[in-house]
């Protein structure tokens, strides 16, 4: 069990480029969560896949954002035509089946749009 | 509405010193409980979780948290607060009948003077 693993953890681009970061979870979890944490707030929910299916979406999730999990393993989020408000921390989170809820997060991905 | 409030935005503490962080929440029913953890740059961890049972939680790194249903609440609590607690803490609450829906609180920040 090596975590939940995120790269690049720092990523500076600027206004209206495209960006993609990559969340490798636990090996074993099948459900995998993208956050978004702007600076003095807690993570918002972005959106969730359950293997390899995208089962929710938070109307947080422009057209601008898309997430893939293709294989059901490490998923991607890619932000095209970054804005400045597109600034945050963006965090990975996976866990298993059944129990109590617990999520398993990543270090994150810090996007900066100049 | 569901909400998760946490009404401390900043805590200064004497190292040594008692800590308390306060939770409030409203659900429509007594959610799984959390409090999660984040030092400056990382991702978070978890430091303790409640779904049934004792109402007075241990969790790691010395830390334990009641919930009172009475009063909405599930407050953190360590008797001798550490200079490496200084962190960034979010309660978290996810509802029994979807528990992918976490919530997070804005998060109260920790510093610890000498």
């Amino acid at each position: 069990d090596t975590g939940v693993s995120q790269n690049p953890r720092h990523k500076i681009t600027k206004r209206g480029q495209n960006v993609t970061f990559r969340c490798d979870p636990i090996s074993e979890h099948n459900r995998l969560y993208w956050y978004r944490q702007t600076l003095g707030q807690g993570p918002e929910f972005l959106t969730y896949f359950q293997n390899e299916a995208q089962l929710e979406k938070s109307r947080l999730l422009s057209d601008r954002f898309s997430a893939e999990r293709p294989k059901g393993s490490f998923s991607t989020l890619e932000i095209q035509r970054t804005e400045q408000g597109d600034s945050a921390m963006y965090l990975c989170a996976s866990r298993g089946t059944g129990g109590t809820g617990e999520l398993f997060f990543g270090e994150g991905s810090r996007l900066t749009v100049l | 509405a569901q909400s998760v409030t946490q009404p401390d935005i900043h805590i200064t503490v004497s190292e040594g010193a008692s800590l308390e962080l306060r939770c409030n929440y409203s659900y429509g029913a007594t959610p799984y409980l959390f409090w999660y953890v984040q030092s400056p740059g990382q991702g978070l961890q978890l430091l303790l979780k409640y779904f049934s049972g004792d109402t007075l939680v241990q969790g790691i790194k010395g830390f334990e948290a009641e919930f009172k249903r009475s009063q909405s609440s599930f407050n953190l609590r360590k008797p001798s607060v550490h200079w490496s607690d200084a962190a960034e803490y979010f309660c978290a609450v996810a509802p029994l009948y979807n528990n992918n829906d976490m919530r997070f609180g804005a998060g109260t920040r920790l510093t610890v003077k000498p």
